[in-house]
């Protein structure tokens, strides 16, 4: 299958200091990106969907002023996490998709960890 | 709006026995995708296995196989002959598929499933 990289895979910053995690993908074109959030034991939750090239669209409740996504190639999306604090503590993962797919394929996840 | 129900939070089997997995949804489409994601120690997604709801016969991968009820709104997962390795949580989810598709999934609550020597 292909294959979706998250960089870094673990992330401890101090409150109100901005975070940013990148996602790519390594052997495909991902027109399609989605970002989630999990808590532990819990299930995944979408924040939002980003189309190479547009602005995100944004699920329900998720503050897009704090969680800036940007998918300006093909290959990579970002989300930063601005002015963090303890309860953004939590685990994100990202998935791609090319348009055409069925199948979106995950990242490895990043833990953040907001002191 | 789609939802997806998974009502078991937790289940264990012993190895080289069989388990089944609930999961139930509710949708007003017609055309759509189903699939089970593994969830393993890890936390690494991986994707079991896929039905399309087109599609009568139930989909089968391996030691996993899947009873699709499309009139119910059930989708359960059968994992045969467990092994240690199965151990994970797991996820059903929905897809709706055509026109305006995005691409979304809708995760159930996820089901904690260990197997046990």
């Amino acid at each position: 299958g292909a294959v979706v990289s998250q960089h870094p895979s673990r992330v401890i910053c101090k409150s109100g200091t901005s975070v940013k995690i990148e996602c790519r993908s390594l052997d495909f074109q991902a027109t399609t990106m989605f970002w989630y959030r999990q808590f532990p034991k819990q299930s995944l939750m979408l924040m939002a969907t980003s189309n190479e090239g547009s602005k995100a669209t944004y699920e329900q409740g998720v503050e897009k002023d704090k969680f800036l996504i940007n998918h300006a190639s093909l290959t990579l999306s970002t989300l930063t996490v601005t002015s963090a604090h303890p309860e953004d503590s939590s685990f994100y993962i990202c998935s791609a998709r090319d348009r055409s797919w069925t199948e979106q394929f995950f990242g490895p996840g990043t833990r953040l960890t907001v002191l | 709006a789609q939802t997806v129900t998974q009502s078991q939070p937790e289940m264990s089997v012993q190895e080289a026995e069989t388990v089944t997995l609930s999961c139930t949804y509710d949708t007003s489409e017609n055309n759509y995708y189903l699939f089970w994601y593994k969830q393993p120690p890890s936390r690494q997604m991986i994707l079991v296995i896929r039905q399309e709801a087109y599609k009568q016969q139930n989909a089968t991968e391996n030691r996993f196989s899947v009873n699709f009820q499309k009139a119910a709104k059930s989708f359960s997962l059968k994992i045969s002959d467990s092994q240690l390795g199965d151990t994970a949580m797991y996820f059903c989810a929905f897809m709706k598929r055509g026109s305006g598709n995005t691409g979304k999934l809708i995760f159930g609550q996820g089901t904690t499933l260990q197997v046990k020597p």
